[in-house]
């Protein structure tokens, strides 16, 4: 069975500081893709960034970046130079055929002024 | 349409009442998937479509729920005999197929069942 645990419920950083927030999964799936969705107040869940498991090289999106260690399955996400549109739920998520998609419980962040 | 779109945006309704909601995948689209997002949880699959069929409904949680989708397009998720644990976000997703892997996400039902 897929799981993704993500073990941060709350976090916080200050505008323009750096932060990462933590996802590990388990699959015994060679080919899968991992995601990090940003769920504003709005309810609109907005894809963040992806990752391929085949490709070694780490995802990266403006400020948001990933570190996939594939043998250690986690899928962190990096956040550079906080703003304050920042502030979110965030939710990591795995997927291997496309028929569904496994989320964790989420990591609420706080941007602080 | 530019996105996907979900109806009505917040429903309250009183138990045993049956409820639908609606999912206007983005134009193209033929992988259709609902989920629920209950206070404080993260997404709970419900069901998936690939056009009109769907082949895995085993995360329905009861014989309660049900849900179809016509043309290839808008999906109907029911509730029937609505229970106060029914109370959640119900989010709707597409992707252009099912292997593209990249979902797309409505704004979401908050249902209430009081």
């Amino acid at each position: 069975a897929q799981t993704v645990t993500q073990s941060q419920p709350e976090m916080s950083v200050q505008e323009a500081e750096t932060v990462t927030l933590s996802c590990t999964y388990d699959t015994s799936e060679n080919n899968y893709y991992l995601f990090w969705y940003k769920q504003p107040p709005s309810r609109q869940m907005i894809l963040v960034i992806r990752q391929e498991a085949y490709k070694q090289q780490n995802a990266t999106e403006n400020r948001f970046s990933v570190n996939f260690q594939k043998a250690a399955k986690s899928f962190s996400l990096k956040i550079s130079d906080s703003q304050l549109g920042d502030t979110a739920m965030y939710f990591c998520a795995f997927t291997n055929t496309g028929n569904q998609f496994y989320f964790g419980t989420g990591t609420s962040l706080t941007v602080i002024p | 349409g530019a996105g996907v779109s979900q109806s009505p945006s917040n429903k309250v309704t009183e138990k045993g009442k049956d409820v639908e909601l609606r999912c206007d995948p983005i134009s193209g689209h033929t992988a259709l998937y609902w989920y629920r997002q209950s206070l404080g949880q993260g997404l709970e699959f419900l069901i998936y479509f690939q056009g009109n069929s769907a082949p895995d409904k085993s995360g329905l949680p009861s014989d309660r729920f049900s849900a179809e989708r016509t043309g290839g397009s808008v999906s109907t998720l029911t509730i029937q005999r609505t229970q106060q644990e029914d109370s959640a976000v119900y989010l709707c997703a597409s992707s252009l197929t099912v292997m593209n892997t990249e979902a797309f996400f409505g704004q979401g039902t908050r249902l209430t069942v009081v």
